[in-house]
């Protein structure tokens, strides 16, 4: 059973171009969990996601960043118009239900 | 209203035992005490999860006093290895998954 992966590893993206980070979950998990972090700092929450269902974006900056988490296929978390501040790495996290999650090895976005 | 709080930063030796205290005051009946582990640039990895009283693993013990207002990761015999940041979390119950992650404590272990 794989882990959690997560495709790119490193995305680099000019200033006003789109980011598409995804996100495959282990199998038989239907929870999904996006983070963002900025280097030295801590996990900041963005998205809880079950199929295709946002259960809390209380994370998500209200404009730009979307993310789903279709009935088939990985999750995406999906930048329009990067800018520069949009650079960190970013954690996607699966669970089965409400025991220990599983996170990916993350996607280091650099906008430029 | 921050819903745990560690200590920033923590030093150790290399064959100590540490223990990083993490506050919940504000700790629901239905929630779990859950902790993780992080090494640079990689995602966090799980520990330990506990309600109540004391959990032990192959990695750690957890340790919850009655009121669970707080909880306690207990590290035994450390080595280099074991320096990262450690995050506790409360909110992960059987029917919600508040995974917020606190700001974690840097552990440093020494030589």
């Amino acid at each position: 059973n794989a882990g959690v992966m997560q495709n790119p590893r490193h995305l680099v993206r000019r200033r006003g171009q789109e980011a598409r980070l995804r996100c495959s979950p282990m199998k038989g998990h239907s929870h999904v969990y996006w983070y963002r972090q900025l280097p030295e700092e801590g996990l900041k929450f963005m998205v809880y996601l079950q199929k295709e269902n946002i259960i809390d974006e209380s994370g998500m900056p209200k404009e730009r960043f979307s993310a789903e988490f279709p009935k088939e296929g990985p999750s995406i978390l999906r930048i329009q118009q990067v800018v520069r501040g949009d650079s960190a790495a970013y954690f996607c996290a699966s669970s089965r239900d409400t025991s220990e999650a599983f996170f990916g090895q993350g996607t280091r976005l650099t906008v430029v | 209203l921050a819903k745990t709080t560690q200590p920033i930063s923590m030093d150790s030796y290399e064959g100590q035992e540490v223990n990083i205290t993490c506050s919940h005051n504000n700790i629901a009946t239905n929630d779990y005490i859950t902790w993780y582990q992080q090494f640079p640039s990689q995602g966090p990895r799980f520990i330990i999860q506990g309600y109540k009283t004391k959990v032990t693993n192959e990695v750690a013990s957890l340790f919850i006093p009655a009121d669970r207002k707080s909880s306690t990761l207990s590290l035994p015999r450390v080595s280099l290895s074991d320096t990262a940041v450690y995050y506790c979390l409360v909110g992960v119950s059987y029917n919600n998954n508040d995974m917020r992650f606190g700001a974690g404590t840097r552990l440093t272990v020494k030589p």
